[in-house]
């Protein structure tokens, strides 16, 4: 059966450093791969999607990388802040529509 | 804030009750999924609607139902709830039914006692 790990343990890293969270897959053909951010009590918000014939994306802080050969995605946050303290989720996605499945997310906390 | 509005924020309901749950989505988008997420852990996929029509289910029994009305917005119903059923019920609406990024509500939370 289809099945996405991500670090269940927190990840606590010190404020200016860089975070690194780790998506893993298996049983998975994914067109695309997205990156949300989820506060407690709120719903995720997007951050990134990645899509299959890509190997990074960057945007401002935030770097996403997808290796299909290793059924596996990396999430960066460089220069990291106390704000960025949250749950960080990854969700694959076919192209047959926009239907997400979710790992079990990995909560940050950066430390000032 | 991503414009997609859930209704109620939360709600309390007794085992083997239903219960409707309420999405409007954000202006222009035609296609609404809903998620379940229970108590640390990640949001899992319920069905989606794309123009008034279910375009996908995930593996949820038939008493999780719904509808999306002309104006997209949506429901979620459950029937004969369960203890299992307490969880976060999330809405989240796309431009269209192919791989864009999902805008998601604040959420339901539901509790059955």
């Amino acid at each position: 059966s289809q099945k996405i790990e991500q670090n269940s343990e927190a990840l606590n890293i010190q404020e200016g450093k860089t975070a690194t969270l780790t998506c893993n897959y298996t049983n998975y053909s994914p067109a695309y791969l997205q990156w949300y951010r989820q506060d407690p009590g709120r719903g995720p918000v997007f951050l990134l999607l990645i899509r299959e014939n890509e190997k990074e994306k960057r945007k401002e802080r935030l770097k996403v990388t997808f290796d299909t050969t290793l059924k596996q995605s990396l999430f960066h946050i460089t220069a990291s802040q106390p704000a960025d303290s949250a749950t960080y989720l990854c969700a694959l996605g076919r192209n047959a529509g926009n239907m997400l499945t979710f790992g079990g997310g990995t909560r940050l906390m950066v430390k000032p | 804030e991503t414009g997609v509005t859930q209704s109620p924020t939360h709600l309390i309901k007794t085992r083997g009750q239903q219960v409707t749950l309420r999405c409007s989505s954000q202006s222009g988008h035609n296609t609404v999924s809903w998620y379940q997420q229970a108590l640390g852990q990640g949001p899992q996929f319920i069905f989606q609607y794309y123009r008034e029509e279910e375009n996908g289910r995930g593996n949820f029994p038939p008493r999780f139902s719904g509808l999306q009305f002309p104006n997209y917005s949506s429901e979620l119903n459950v029937n004969a709830l369960e203890l299992d059923d307490s969880a976060l019920y999330l809405c989240a609406s796309s431009p269209d039914s192919m791989n864009t990024e999902a805008f998601f509500g604040q959420g339901t939370r539901l509790t059955v006692v």
